[in-house]
This record gives structure tokens, sequence and C-alpha cells, in this order.
């Protein structure tokens, strides 16, 4: 079955620092990939997606590229600010949108000024 | 369109009583899904409805939990008798399937429950 990996946290960088957090998957065939993202007190909401092999995902300044190849969607950031603190998941989704989203197990991520 | 509805947004409650959480899904959407969320197992699917239908319990702890969706824009979770080791956030999640590859789940604001 399908199946995401997610670097454990908590993970703690100061402001302006260079961000990565590791996501590879198991998965048959051509899922989507998804990065959602908590902040405190709130619901999971979507940061960023990719739906085929080398698209890019961006938003917020915050990059995932889809390879297939390494099965991996790591997050990325050039410089993160106090207000990305919180908590990331990666996810994957079917072929076609037919099944549930599987999900990582989330890294906790805080930024100090 | 409002968002994915949940209530109530926090609920505190005496061991063995009945909780009912409630959700109300984005207008359209036709699979809805239902998590646990804790400090120690993280992120759990506990149900998910596809058509009103239910498609996938194995998430479900035990049979103190309950779940249905009677109609498209309405679904509850039933926790009866409640224990404290159910204390958690639990959220509702919304999308359309098969949506195609761009079927991202929708997140409602989650209902913390507290059981003493």
């Amino acid at each position: 079955g399908n199946s995401v990996t997610q670097m454990e946290g908590p993970v703690t960088l100061s402001e302006e620092a260079f961000l990565t957090i590791n996501c590879t998957y198991t998965a048959t065939g051509y899922p989507s990939l998804f990065w959602y993202v908590q902040y405190p007190g709130e619901g999971l909401q979507l940061l960023l997606k990719a739906t085929k092999a080398d698209d890019k995902g961006s938003n917020k300044g915050f990059e995932a590229t889809y390879r297939k190849e390494t099965t991996s969607f790591h997050l990325e950031k050039g410089s993160v600010q106090v207000s990305d603190s919180a908590v990331y998941f990666c996810a994957l989704g079917g072929n076609f949108g037919n099944e549930k989203l599987t999900f990582g197990t989330g890294t906790r991520l805080t930024i100090i000024p | 369109d409002a968002g994915v509805i949940q209530s109530p947004r926090h609920e505190v409650t005496e061991m063995g009583q009945e909780v009912t959480l409630r959700c109300k899904p984005i207008s359209g959407h036709n699979s809805l899904f239902w998590y646990r969320q804790t400090m120690m197992r993280g992120l759990e699917l506990l149900i998910y409805f596809n058509n009103n239908v239910p498609i996938d319990d194995s998430g479900m702890p035990e049979d103190r939990f309950s779940a249905k969706m009677p109609n498209a824009s309405f679904s509850t979770l039933k926790i009866q008798p409640s224990e404290p080791r159910d204390s958690a956030v639990y959220f509702c999640a919304s999308n359309y399937m098969p949506g195609g590859p761009n079927t991202e789940a929708f997140f409602g604001q989650g209902t913390r429950l507290t059981v003493v």
C-alpha cells in the first residue's frame, strides 16, 4: 500500500536559515504529492502540491519537486521566518484522485529570532 | 464557501459521558474524512465516507466510536462512553473523489476534546 516517510522533528532553526524537510514515499503508479501546514490551534491547510514527475510546487517561498527516480518530495525554503513556525505534513494521493490521502507523521518546525 | 465547519470547537466532558462531534463538509464535496490528532500518535484517519457511504473504518479504535453521514452536508462522530484516552483534537476534512490528480482535502478547524 501507499506510505509516506517524513523527517522526524522537531526542527529548530534561526531566522533566515535554509530549511529542508525530507519526505519519501512508496506508491504504485503516479500519485499526486502534497505538503500541508498546520499553524498552532488550526487545522491543516494545503501549502503546495505536484501532480506528476518533475513538477515543482511552490507557495509562500516554499518549494518541493516531485522526484520519481528517488521517490521524494522534499520541502525547501531559502530563508525562514518566525511566522513559518508550524507543523508540516507530507501527503500522497491516489493516481486519479480516487483514494484517500496518506499522511506522514508531521515535522514540527520552530524558528527562533 | 465557508469551508469545512466543525462544532463544537472545544468540548470538555466527564469520563463515561457520550460525546458527539459534528461536521459540515464543503458544498459539492462527496467525500468526508474524520481524523484524530494526538502528540503520541500524530494524525490518524479514523473513517472516511464517499457519497455518504462508509468506505474504510479500519481506523476506528473500538466499538465505542461510531460515525454517521445521513446526508451529503452533515456527519457526526460519536464516542460512547468516553474515556480520558480519547482526549485529542478531532478533524473533519472533505474533498471530491474521484476528482483527478489535484484532489487535495480541505480541513476544518478541529474539535479539541478533553475527557476528565
